[in-house]
């Protein structure tokens, strides 16, 4: 078990650019969940696969950004015609299901995004 | 729709001195509760977890954290600060939705964790 793995930890582009970031869970983990952190705040929720299916993604993600997960195991998330906005931490997660509830989440390291 | 306040965005104490973040949520329903320490550069690990059990909750590092419904708090607290538990934390709550329920947190905007020889 290595953890959750993203690639790139971080990437510069200029406004306009397209940018991919890949996320590896941990192999036995059919759930896994993108984050958003911006400086001085806390993560907010993007997107969450349940195998290879998308079930839920925040009014966040607009349509500049997309997500897959084509073979329910890497995930990568990309984001079109970036802007200066979009700069900030892309965090994955994973989990699988516990009894009782309380899903508890592994994250990555994050990749950063500054967009210039 | 739930949500997590954490009181105070930055807190200084000094080494082996009691550690207190607070932390108040809001659910309509029982919430599942978690704090999580980010270190530079690093993700969020997981501290400890309240999830209907006990209500006090041990974590890894020496630190707890107590569930009171009453005053809808899950405040974490350390008797001895290390200077290894100069971090950012963040206080988060879920809910089990029920049928295919997930671990859709929101999460407080974070305490940043200062501590002094």
């Amino acid at each position: 078990d290595t953890g959750v793995s993203q690639d790139p930890r971080h990437k510069i582009t200029k406004r306009g650019q397209n940018v991919t970031f890949r996320c590896d869970p941990i192999s036995e983990h059919n759930r896994l969940y993108w984050y958003r952190q911006t400086l001085g705040q806390g993560p907010e929720f993007l997107t969450y696969f349940q195998n290879e299916a998308q079930l839920e993604k925040s009014r966040l993600l607009s349509d500049r950004f997309s997500a897959e997960r084509p073979k329910g195991s890497f995930s990568t998330l990309e984001i079109q015609r970036t802007e200066q906005g979009d700069s900030a931490m892309y965090l994955c997660a994973s989990s699988s299901p516990q009894g009782g509830g309380a899903n508890v989440l592994t994250f990555g390291a994050g990749s950063r995004l500054t967009v210039l | 729709a739930q949500s997590v306040t954490q009181l105070g965005s930055h807190v200084s104490v000094s080494e082996g001195a009691l550690v207190l973040l607070r932390c108040n949520y809001s659910s309509s329903v029982p919430p599942y509760l978690f704090w999580y320490v980010q270190y530079p550069n690093q993700g969020l690990q997981l501290l400890l977890k309240y999830t209907s059990a006990a209500t006090l909750v041990k974590g890894i590092n020496g630190f707890e954290a107590e569930f009171k419904k009453s005053e809808t708090s899950f405040h974490l607290t350390k008797p001895s600060a290390h200077m290894s538990d100069a971090a950012e934390y963040f206080c988060a709550v879920t809910t089990d939705a029920g049928g295919t329920s997930y671990g859709k947190l929101t999460f407080g905007q974070g305490t940043i964790l200062t501590v002094h020889p």
